[in-house]
């Protein structure tokens, strides 16, 4: 089983909305990351939140991480059409991966 | 600089065919993995090494080896490929157990008949 489980599998959205997807792990973790992919390619590294940290920021991207709800969420404000990509969670201990958010931004 | 490199970026095989795929990172990292991604699906980790010299079970190792000669390289190999192998292959490398990013390859397509 996947290890981070991400939520909701797929997202449309029109350019210059937030988008919102959220991702659920099971086991306790010291970071969690997320990562990007444009169709066809490999996974690009977004932003890493450590266990001690409740919300972090990266340009447009805003991570929060809740330990007692095993929960992330990643929120990416005023979104673009070069925004359209899957977005995966990840876990380490197993650097396992969850079948990811499908996200469209509509221009 | 080229970071995680894979080899071939596509492949037919038939049936019952053999083939090693090749990645290669010059990032002088610890830690690689295999992955495969099927249509509308994540990643799952196949095999991975911790390193030069060691390989350990993901989660669908069946019908895949590997090898870590050298700590640059890692291998995945199929020895006898079945249609069930279709898939899209995925390299990976990271200095530490995920506590650190993890870099990865522009994918290997490969198609079983």
């Amino acid at each position: 089983s996947q290890q981070g489980e991400e939520d909701p599998q797929a997202l449309s959205i029109q350019e210059g909305e937030n988008a919102t997807m959220n991702c659920s792990y099971k086991t306790s973790i010291n970071n969690l990351q997320w990562y990007r992919q444009n169709s066809g390619r490999g996974l690009v590294h977004l932003i890493l939140i450590r266990s001690n940290e409740r919300e972090k920021h990266s340009g447009r991207l805003r991570v929060t991480l809740d330990t007692s709800k095993k929960s992330s969420s990643l929120l990416i404000t005023a979104s673009r059409a070069a925004d359209t990509a899957s977005y995966f969670c990840a876990t380490p201990r197993d650097m396992r991966f969850g079948a990811g958010t499908r996200l469209t931004v509509k221009p | 600089n080229a970071g995680v490199t894979q080899t071939p970026k596509f492949r037919v095989l038939k049936t019952g065919q053999s083939m090693t795929l090749l990645c290669a990172q010059d990032m002088n990292h610890e830690y690689m993995y295999w992955y495969r991604q099927d249509p509308g699906m994540g990643l799952r980790l196949i095999h991975y090494s911790v390193g030069e010299g060691t390989t350990a079970k993901g989660e669908v190792p069946d019908g895949y080896n590997v090898s870590r000669l050298k700590k640059q390289n890692f291998l995945l190999g199929l020895e006898s490929a079945a249609p069930s192998q279709t898939s899209v292959y995925f390299c990976a490398s990271s200095s530490g157990l995920m506590n650190t990013e993890a870099f990865f390859g522009q994918g290997t397509r490969l198609t079983v008949v």
